[in-house]
């Protein structure tokens, strides 16, 4: 079946700092990629989202390209806040009789200043 | 302002209790989902209904019913024979469509705790 797979984390980084959380799929058909992100105690909102290969979505400075041949949907941001700090979830969606999300387990992300 | 709202944002099961977790959207939306996330871990769904009286098993359903009377509703029970309810639970709901396309948004969520 279709899986997400995200790096472990937890990260942890200075403010102004690079960010780059990886990303990874398996499907058996066409699906659209998503980013969502938690904040402590909320539901998720999404981020940001592609649903082609070579697409692009971006969000609030952040970015991920949908990238057929390897697969992933690698999520970026070239300087990071600490009101950034939150939990991101890679996701995929691939109908199949039903639109379903399938989730990664999530990457804590803490940006100390 | 649309969204989706979630009552009550903590609730308490004794053993052997049934609870009942709502959710409500005024997105004009015709999928609604019900996600169980667990500490450290991504989301699982548990039910979802495409349209109004349908709904399906998702992942791990057992333990678990939903009812689905009207577009804007879609509440879930936790029955006496889910072991382990004690999670976050978060509702969703989308346009309905084939393409994979569609976005869910998502409640704020409900915290079950096990007395």
């Amino acid at each position: 079946g279709d899986s997400v797979t995200q790096m472990e984390g937890p990260v942890t980084l200075s403010e102004e700092a690079f960010l780059t959380i990886n990303c990874t799929y398996t499907a058996t058909g066409y699906p659209s990629l998503f980013w969502y992100v938690q904040y402590p105690g909320e539901g998720l909102q999404l981020l940001l989202k592609a649903t082609k290969a070579d697409d692009k979505g971006s969000n609030k400075g952040f970015e991920a390209t949908y990238r057929k041949e390897t697969t992933s949907f690698h999520l970026e941001k070239g300087s990071v806040q600490v009101s950034d700090s939150a939990v991101y979830f890679c996701a995929l969606s691939d109908y199949q009789g039903a639109q379903k999300l399938v989730f990664g387990q999530g990457t804590r992300l803490t940006i100390n200043p | 302002d649309g969204g989706i709202t979630q009552s009550p944002k903590y609730l308490f099961r004794k053993e052997g209790q049934n609870v009942t977790l709502s959710c409500e959207q005024n997105l004009n939306h015709d999928a609604m989902y019900w996600y169980r996330q667990d500490p450290g871990q991504g989301l699982r769904l548990i039910y979802y209904s495409q349209i109004v009286n349908d709904f399906q098993k998702g992942d791990i359903a057992e333990g678990y019913s939903v009812s689905r009377e009207k577009k804007e509703s879609f509440p879930l029970t936790v029955t006496s024979a889910q072991k382990n309810p004690t999670a976050f639970y978060l509702c969703a709901s989308s346009h309905w469509g084939t393409s994979g396309k569609e976005t869910q948004y998502f409640g704020p969520g409900t915290r079950l705790l096990v007395l």
